[in-house]
């Protein structure tokens, strides 16, 4: 059974903070790796995708690969209030199809 | 584009009760997957298709559910008969085989079993 692991949380920072969101993963064949934003009461969205081991920066959030720990984390910087949420770390199973596992997330609180 | 459309948005229906929940991926998008979503389990994968085709099913809960998708812009996730453990969020979401993986999901079907 393939897993990825996640704190569920919640995470509580202070507006201006950098929140740091970690996962785990089983599957040592994986390759692609995902970070899906979900609001409460929504769907989940795609934020960042990482295939690299090291880091991938885009504006405030940058994810960081270390495929040899099986370790994928999410820094946000300067976190905001509109940051809070529920964010679902996800894995793609080697292979040509898209099939992810998704872990149970981690709810992020930014505290004005 | 609309985006990943799915019907009905609500569905409170009693045990025992045939359940169709619907929806229409993006157009072009080739991979559909349905997901189940609750606060003790997460996000679930119970069935993806390819090109129309089911891929893997594994994480059908049992018989009572099936899944269909008789063309490129519509498929159905029935329960039969369902059950008070069926209340959840069920997801649809689509993606492109080639390019960057990402899913696209729709808006969800809140489903309520009494």
């Amino acid at each position: 059974q393939k897993e990825v692991e996640q704190n569920s949380g919640p995470l509580s920072v202070p507006e201006g903070a950098i929140a740091s969101l970690n996962c785990t993963y089983s599957d040592r064949g994986s390759q692609s790796f995902f970070w899906y934003r979900q609001y409460s009461g929504k769907s989940p969205e795609l934020i960042m995708f990482i295939y690299s081991n090291g880091d991938k920066e885009d504006g405030r959030f940058t994810a960081q690969l270390n495929k040899a720990s099986q370790y994928v984390s999410l820094l946000i910087r300067d976190s905001q209030p509109s940051d809070s949420a529920t964010y679902l770390c996800a894995v793609k199973e080697p292979g040509g199809y898209q099939k992810v596992t998704f872990g149970t997330g981690t709810k992020l609180q930014v505290i004005p | 584009d609309a985006g990943v459309i799915q019907s009905p948005r609500h569905e409170v229906t009693e045990m025992g009760q045939e359940v169709t929940l619907r929806c229409k991926p993006i157009s072009g998008h080739n991979s559909l997957f349905w997901y189940r979503q609750t606060m003790m389990r997460g996000l679930e994968l119970l069935i993806y298709f390819n090109n129309n085709v089911p891929i893997d099913d594994s994480g059908m809960p049992e018989d009572r559910f099936s899944a269909k998708m008789p063309n490129a812009s519509f498929s159905t996730l029935k329960i039969q008969p369902s059950e008070p453990r069926d209340s959840a969020v069920y997801f649809c979401a689509s993606s492109l085989t080639t390019g960057g993986n990402e899913q696209f999901f729709g808006p969800g079907t809140r489903l309520t079993v009494l």
